[in-house]
């Protein structure tokens, strides 16, 4: 069975800090994929990551960068330097063929 | 074209009512989804078409009904729902791997439909 655990529920900050978001995940897939979207109070799903389980490189794009260690079982994602626009609940994901296993979300709220 | 979009944006049925939702995206993506998200919730499963053809039903009760006319469109019939049926419903699409027919690429959501059941 594929899990995908979130176990920070809320993160509060100042602008300008840093967040970082953990995301631990089980499959016992040899090949997997996993995600990160960002979900703002409009409601729309944002794709932010995609990274597949035969690449541990870890990626930073502008303010975001995610650590993906396989040794672990872990994908976490860090936001630099915090802005207002960043509050969101973010959720990490697996996917398995055509399903996606969400985490419980992170609710994180920048404060100006 | 990256976008998918729903319509309507809120919906306020009642428990007699039928209503449709709708979903469309011009991104040549032959895998669609319904998804059911409750309030401080993930995103649930409902539905999958692949290649327009229904995949995965996540045992959801026959009060939805999903239909799929063509590669662009998905259509999510309601009848008969009860309160508890009141969510965000979620619209996806994906491209599909042509080898396997498994879509292994990130899914590409749409802004969402609000549902209220009377």
């Amino acid at each position: 069975a594929q899990k995908v655990t979130q176990a920070q529920t809320e993160i509060s900050v100042v602008e300008k800090e840093d967040v970082t978001l953990d995301c631990v995940y089980e499959t016992r897939d040899t090949t997997y994929y996993l995600f990160w979207y960002k979900q703002p109070p409009s409601g729309e799903l944002v794709f932010l990551i995609r990274r597949n389980s035969f690449d541990e490189q870890n990626e930073i794009s502008g303010r975001y960068s995610w650590n993906f260690q396989k040794s672990t079982s872990s994908f976490n994602f860090t936001i630099t330097a915090s802005q207002v626009v960043d509050s969101a609940v973010y959720f990490c994901a697996l996917r398995q063929f055509n399903k996606l296993s969400f985490g419980a979300g992170t609710t994180v709220t920048v404060r100006a | 074209d990256t976008e998918v979009t729903q319509t309507p944006k809120h919906l306020v049925m009642g428990m007699t009512n039928k209503k449709s939702l709708k979903c469309e995206q011009h991104m040549g993506h032959r895998a669609m989804y319904w998804y059911k998200q409750k309030a401080k919730k993930p995103p649930e499963l409902m539905f999958v078409y692949s290649y327009e053809k229904l995949s995965i039903n996540e045992s959801v009760p026959s009060r939805f009904s999903p239909e799929c006319p063509n590669s662009s469109l998905l259509n999510l019939h309601l009848h008969a729902l009860q309160p508890e049926d009141s969510a965000l419903y979620l619209c996806a699409s994906s491209q599909v791997t042509p080898v396997t027919g498994s879509p292994y690429n990130e899914q590409f959501f749409g802004p969402g439909t609000r549902l209220t059941v009377l």
